[in-house]
């Protein structure tokens, strides 16, 4: 069955150093990696999309990679700010209608 | 980015009673809407796609007759939560789906929390 891993532990960052966060994905070949950011209480904001035949995308401070032959995407963030502190989620689209399908979010605390 | 307009943000029910939830995509003509539970620190479930003017399409283990599903234009789906119970007391989040730039990007609702009494 599809499988998406991302940290479950949170990951604690100094400020102004990158935070990487890591989605690994199993037995799926996802057309679009989407990466969104969730606060407590509040729907998923989306971020960033990168198509499965792009390497790297980057937006301002972020900037997602998707290699296809491991599986796996990175998300850095970097010069973080404790404004940034989230809970992270990957998630995995095939062509056409599908809908998402989520990993369970990497918890990013960002130290002041 | 687009947005995504959800209410009731938070709504308490008695057992028993049914729930209406609204979702709109504000600026962009969605052309699909999907509809999303989540639990806590549990990641987003996907219990049905709607596509405007057709039925939805459940996910195994949802029951269509107690999450009732509408998709009446491009801009507005409902979910209707029948005969409510505690257990369906969850965080439910709606999406929406346009074509932008050639690639299908996906906006979330703000998510309405359903508390069944």
């Amino acid at each position: 069955s599809q499988k998406i891993e991302q940290n479950s532990e949170a990951l604690n960052i100094q400020e102004g150093k990158t935070a990487t966060l890591t989605c690994n994905y199993t037995n799926y070949s996802p057309a679009y990696l989407q990466w969104y950011r969730q606060d407590p209480g509040r729907g998923p904001v989306f971020l960033l999309l990168i198509r499965e035949n792009e390497k790297e995308k980057r937006k301002e401070r972020l900037k997602v990679t998707f290699d296809t032959t491991l599986k796996q995407s990175l998300f850095h963030i970097t010069a973080s700010q404790p404004a940034d502190s989230a809970t992270y989620l990957c998630a995995l689209m095939g062509g056409g209608a599908d809908g998402l399908t989520f990993g369970k979010g990497t918890h990013l605390i960002i130290q002041p | 980015g687009a947005v995504v307009s959800q209410h009731p943000s938070r709504v308490i029910c008695k057992s028993g009673t049914s729930v209406k939830i609204e979702c709109r995509s504000l600026d962009f003509q969605a052309t699909t809407m999907f509809w999303y539970r989540q639990f806590p620190k549990k990641s987003l479930m996907l219990m049905a796609t709607s596509n405007e003017g057709s039925k939805a399409t459940y996910e195994q283990g949802v029951e269509k007759d107690k999450f009732l599903i509408n998709h009446a234009s491009l801009t507005l789906s409902t979910l209707t939560v029948t005969s409510a119970h505690p257990e369906d007391s969850s965080f439910y989040i709606c999406s929406a789906r346009g074509l932008a730039g050639g690639s299908y990007e996906q906006y979330f609702g703000p998510g309405t929390r359903l508390t069944v009494t």
